[in-house]
């Protein structure tokens, strides 16, 4: 089926270690997006990246970097995970009609 | 990117209209007005989207107000599924938002038996 998909699912880190959230869509679309959520709140947009090649911040970019590996793939790595960072992670994709949003990676940093 | 008013919560009786209103006073002549609900733990879900027209699809109903400040989603007949978070958004079609979604707090939506 066509969407969006994220692994993993869930995951636990120790403060300090590293993770790459990964992230792959079959719309062929060209942008795609990481949101985090906290509970209880909005959807916060880290970053972006508008075509294969290019990425660009978003509201809340610090302690994370970004991949656009090509058109399917884009990852988002922690490089010193903080418990600040604990989180629902969503990985979406646009085709300028609509969002298509993935199931979400749950992250806890303890 | 407009910035958007909802209420916090509403409520709707199983199979009644669920009319959740949202004010853009705000928006800008090439902002679309979208919709998305995000049912728990899950993924936000792109509901309907619309500029100056009213716009219907299988899902929902989008009535725009003239001037554009304000716009109502209509669920025609609500379902327990329908609960869930319900975000109202701006969108700048072009330049440097590039699309990109700015998510407000929403409407908590609860559909009771």
């Amino acid at each position: 089926n066509a969407g969006v998909t994220q692994t993993p699912k869930f995951q636990v880190l120790k403060t300090g270690q590293s993770m790459t959230l990964q992230c792959a869509q079959d719309m062929n679309h060209n942008s795609m997006y990481w949101y985090r959520q906290d509970p209880g709140m909005g959807l916060r947009l880290i970053y972006y990246s508008a075509s294969e090649g290019t990425t660009d911040k978003g509201e809340v970019p610090n302690g994370y970097n970004v991949s656009r590996l090509n058109k399917r793939e884009f990852s988002l790595r922690l490089e010193s995970a903080a418990p600040s960072q604990t989180s629902v992670y969503f990985c979406a994709t646009d085709r300028g009609l609509g969002y298509t949003f993935g199931s979400g990676t749950r992250l806890t940093v303890v | 990117d407009a910035k958007t008013t909802q209420p916090t919560s509403m409520d709707c009786a199983e199979g009644r209209a669920a009319n959740l209103p949202c004010n853009h006073s705000t928006i800008s002549g090439n902002e679309y007005v979208y919709w998305y609900r995000q049912i728990h733990s899950q993924g936000p879900q792109y509901i309907i989207h619309g500029l100056k027209n009213n716009e219907t699809n299988e899902m929902a109903s989008l009535i725009i107000t003239e001037d554009r400040k304000s716009s109502t989603l209509i669920l025609p007949h609500a379902t327990l599924r329908d609960t869930a978070v319900y975000y109202c958004i701006g969108v700048n079609a072009g330049g440097t938002s590039y699309g990109k979604l700015t998510f407000g707090q929403g409407t908590i939506l609860t559909v009771h038996p």
